[in-house]
This record gives C-alpha cells, sequence and structure tokens, in this order.
C-alpha cells in the first residue's frame, strides 16, 4: 500500500516558473527521497533528506522536512520544458531491517514553454 | 558503470503462460529490489535480496511470483500462470549496504497480459 499523499495531483505550470510539489506519510522515518520519472521510463533519484534535516538544495531544487507534521516538499525553480515528468516522494522506515522504499503516487508535472 | 539493466524491455503474453524477467544491478552493489507499478500509481515493493539472500518479500508476492539472485549478482522474477491484473511495469533497483543508501532504477519491464 502507499505510504501516503502527494499534493497535488498534476500541477501544469509556464517555462521559468517555480514548482511546488508536497508529500505527506503515515509512519516515522529514517529518511525521504524524491524520484523523477519520465514517461514509461526508470525512477531517476533527485535528492534524499534525512529525518534529521530540515531543509537540503541541489542545483534548483530544494527539498524540506517537517517531521512533526509527517510532510515534505519539493520545490523546483526556475523550470524547464525538459522538468516535465512525474515526481515522487518514497519513504525509508525506522524499523531495524526495513530497507524498502515506501512511494507515493506522485505528481504529474507539466512544464509549458 | 552501465546503471542497472533489465530485460526484456517489454513483453505482451497470453493469460496462463509463465514469464520470466531479469535484472542486472550495478555490479558492486549487494542490494537488489524488485517493485512493481501500475498505470498512474508509485512503484510498491515486492520484494528484496542482500547478496543471495532474499529478506523480505510483501504480500503483494503472490505463490504465482518467485524472485532468485542465485550468486549475489542478477536477480529473475518469475511470474507463473499470469493474469491480466499482472500487467504493469516490474522495475528492479540496486544499492550499497548503507544507512543512508541511494536506489538506483533500472528502465524496467512493461508486461501486458492478454
Amino acid at each position: 500500500s502507499q505510504q501516503g499523499e502527494e499534493d497535488p495531483q498534476a500541477l501544469s505550470i509556464q517555462e521559468g516558473e517555480n514548482a511546488t510539489m508536497n508529500c505527506s506519510y503515515k509512519t516515522s522515518i529514517n529518511n525521504l527521497q524524491w524520484y523523477r520519472q519520465n514517461s514509461g521510463r526508470g525512477l531517476v533519484h533527485l535528492i534524499l533528506i534525512r529525518s534529521n534535516e530540515r531543509e537540503k538544495h541541489s542545483g534548483r531544487l530544494r527539498v524540506t522536512l517537517d517531521t512533526s507534521k509527517k510532510s515534505s516538499s519539493l520545490l523546483i525553480t526556475a523550470s524547464r520544458a525538459a522538468d516535465t515528468a512525474s515526481y515522487f516522494c518514497a519513504t525509508r522506515g525506522l524499523i531495524q531491517g526495513a530497507q524498502k522504499l515506501v512511494f507515493g503516487q506522485g505528481t504529474r508535472l507539466t512544464i509549458n514553454p | 558503470d552501465t546503471g542497472v539493466s533489465q530485460d526484456p524491455r517489454h513483453k505482451i503474453t497470453k493469460r496462463g503462460q509463465n514469464v520470466t524477467f531479469r535484472c542486472d544491478p550495478i555490479s558492486e552493489h549487494n542490494r537488489l529490489y524488485w517493485y512493481r507499478q501500475t498505470l498512474g500509481q508509485g512503484p510498491e515493493f515486492l520484494t528484496y535480496f542482500q547478496n543471495e539472500a532474499q529478506l523480505e518479500k510483501s504480500r503483494l508476492l503472490s505463490d504465482r511470483f518467485s524472485a532468485e539472485r542465485p550468486k549475489g549478482s542478477f536477480s529473475t522474477l518469475e511470474i507463473q500462470r499470469t493474469e491480466q491484473g499482472d500487467s504493469a511495469m516490474y522495475l528492479c533497483a540496486s544499492s550499497l549496504d548503507s544507512m543512508w543508501e541511494t536506489q538506483y532504477f533500472g528502465p524496467g519491464t512493461r508486461l501486458l497480459v492478454l
């Protein structure tokens, strides 16, 4: 079963604007990761944020984590047409030996030129 | 480093047939994962190997599904007596053993059961 919800399910913006996607989860986590998936392709890892971190940056990406609210956000600044894809958050649990990732349902992002 | 590879990329089969998928992980990675993704959904965990040992299996993995990683390198996922509900993208990922591991995904095998 899915860990949580992603919001919005679909987002369409103009090139150059910023895109914000949110993710909520249900259980305590070790870390949270964001992945991108182009249509019909495999997943590409974007960024990992640990449970003791609140914010992380990588290029045009900014991720925040609020463990008290069990939520995370992914901000893509100065969007480009090539950013068009589905974006998934995935959590790794705290239980010893819990190696699997539990994914959300994803946000489908469309960047209009 | 050529990344994670999967074969075949696409498979069309008739209901009741058996299918087998292969995954070749990144060479130094000791962990290997299988996930299944249906249209419009995020991937769902199926099973995971540490070297050749299968350490966790999801309840999604019915007795028609079996996975192996015989020498701790490549892995196979077999589905026996396929059903239309098995139609999905089957994703393989690999990683190094660490607390902050990143899982690297292959391109997936898209299965269509007619």
